[in-house]
């Protein structure tokens, strides 16, 4: 089956700095990804995409970074706000359907 | 544009009993799918409707079902409630199928005693 992993499963950063949450996924074949925010409470919030064709997409204060070679998937925040405290989900497509990671708790320390 | 709407946002039912949980993607979207999350277990696929057919299936048993509208709204099933099936479910929707954006709606909250 598919597998999509998270390194650690919760960060801490002090508020200010920049975070960096990273993902694993398993299938090669997969070439599209979306990393998700969700908040208590609450649904996943659509952060950022990037598909295969490319390693690197910006948006506002988040980058994904994506590396085929290794399966490796991160999101980088800049400049961390208490708002960003949620947890992380990236996920995986391989044009069939989606499959999840289970998530990175992210603590933004005021 | 209003996002996913998902209804009840809570529900509290006992073993045994069934429910219908419903979802309207956003407007012109018109794939649903559904996922249910429980602690630790992250997202789990239960299946995808497109254009009022089922497209593809998760790995849970026959009493989950699901249905789609031809407005694209769709409903989920669960008949014969277990105690493991207290659970987030949630819904997401997209413009076509495939590997697209997907956008999801805040979840129903099922309890079952």
């Amino acid at each position: 089956g598919e597998s999509v992993g998270l390194h650690l499963p919760t960060l801490s950063v002090q508020e200010g700095d920049n975070s960096i949450i990273n993902c694993a996924y398993s299938n090669s074949a997969s070439d599209y990804f979306i990393w998700y925010k969700q908040e208590s409470g609450k649904g996943p919030q659509f952060i950022i995409d990037i598909r295969s064709n490319m390693d690197k997409r910006q948006g506002q204060r988040v980058t994904v970074l994506l590396n085929k070679t290794v399966k490796h998937l991160s999101l980088q925040i800049a400049a961390t706000q208490p708002g960003d405290s949620a947890v992380y989900f990236c996920a995986e497509n391989t044009g069939n359907q989606f499959y999840f990671g289970t998530g990175t708790s992210l603590t933004v320390i005021p | 544009k209003a996002g996913v709407t998902q209804t009840p946002r809570y529900l509290i039912k006992t073993r045994g009993q069934q429910v219908t949980l419903s979802c309207s993607p956003i407007s012109g979207h018109r794939s649903v799918s559904w996922y249910q999350q429980t602690p630790g277990q992250g997202l789990q696929f239960l299946f995808e409707y497109f254009s009022e057919t089922q497209r593809n299936k998760g790995n849970f048993p026959g009493r989950f079902s699901g249905r789609q509208f031809s407005n694209s709204r769709s409903e989920m099933n669960v008949s014969t409630l277990e105690l493991g099936d207290s659970a987030l479910y949630l819904c997401a929707s997209s413009l076509t199928r495939g590997g697209n954006e997907q956008y999801f709606g805040p979840g129903t909250r099922l309890t079952v005693t």
